[in-house]
């Protein structure tokens, strides 16, 4: 079945980067689009991003622009998700999700989730 | 971008009954490309609907989504136990794909 296992939870000081895990299994890898969604604590949802894992290509939300890089191994099957000069206000926790075939089109499986916590 | 708007915020009700939850475009949306979530508190979301009113993979058929162009809702045709969380939707049609800001459903 699909699975999309996160990293671990993070603490980190203002200013710093982080730089979360996915490892899919059940599926091929390279023929699903991989997105960033996050939830700061009591929070809705909101999107980041996608990075196609064959290509490479990506796309953020412009407000992640400049803020987020979206990367991927093939060969263990994995994306990876990097922000940096963290703030207070990303404390949240980031979920990666399995998306579609195509860029714009909807998640179908998400991780557990990484609870990313900036604190001094 | 395209702003999603949902209502009610909060939505009480008793298992049996049915439950209607409401989601706005601010434009219309490109091939009807919405979709529902589902998410309970200390879990990742799950994915309910799709193209407005396709049910995902092992979803009960008491969920049922409907709309077209800028108005969708979400039915809950008998509420179980289970059904009581929070409910998003997500247009993915254009690119930044935005999330509605949630309706609970919550037990009355």
């Amino acid at each position: 079945q699909v699975q999309l296992v996160q990293s671990r939870a993070e603490v980190k000081e203002p200013g710093a980067s982080v730089k979360v895990s996915c490892k899919t299994s059940g599926y091929t890898f390279i023929g699903y689009y991989v997105h960033w969604v996050r939830q700061a604590p009591g929070q809705g949802l909101e999107w980041m991003g996608w990075i196609n894992p064959n290509s490479g290509v990506t796309n953020f939300a412009p407000k992640f622009q400049g803020k987020v890089a979206m990367t991927r191994d093939k060969s263990v099957s994995t994306a990876y998700m990097e922000l940096y000069g963290l703030q207070s206000d990303d404390t949240a926790v980031y979920f990666c999700a399995r998306g579609r075939y195509n860029a714009y089109d909807y998640v179908d499986s998400f991780g557990q989730g990484t609870l990313v916590t900036v604190s001094s | 971008d395209i702003v999603l708007t949902q209502s009610p915020g909060t939505l009480s009700l008793s298992p049996g009954e049915r439950a209607t939850l409401s989601c706005w475009a601010s434009q219309s949306l490109a091939s009807n490309s919405l979709a529902w979530y589902q998410q309970k508190p200390g879990q990742a979301p799950r994915l309910l609907i799709y193209g407005a009113s396709s049910r995902a993979t092992g979803i009960p058929v008491r969920f049922s989504g409907s709309g077209s162009g800028t108005d969708f809702s979400l039915t809950i045709s008998r509420l179980e136990p289970e059904d009581f969380a929070v409910y998003y939707c997500q247009q993915y049609g254009t690119s930044p794909q935005t999330f509605g800001p949630g309706t609970k459903v919550e037990i009355k």
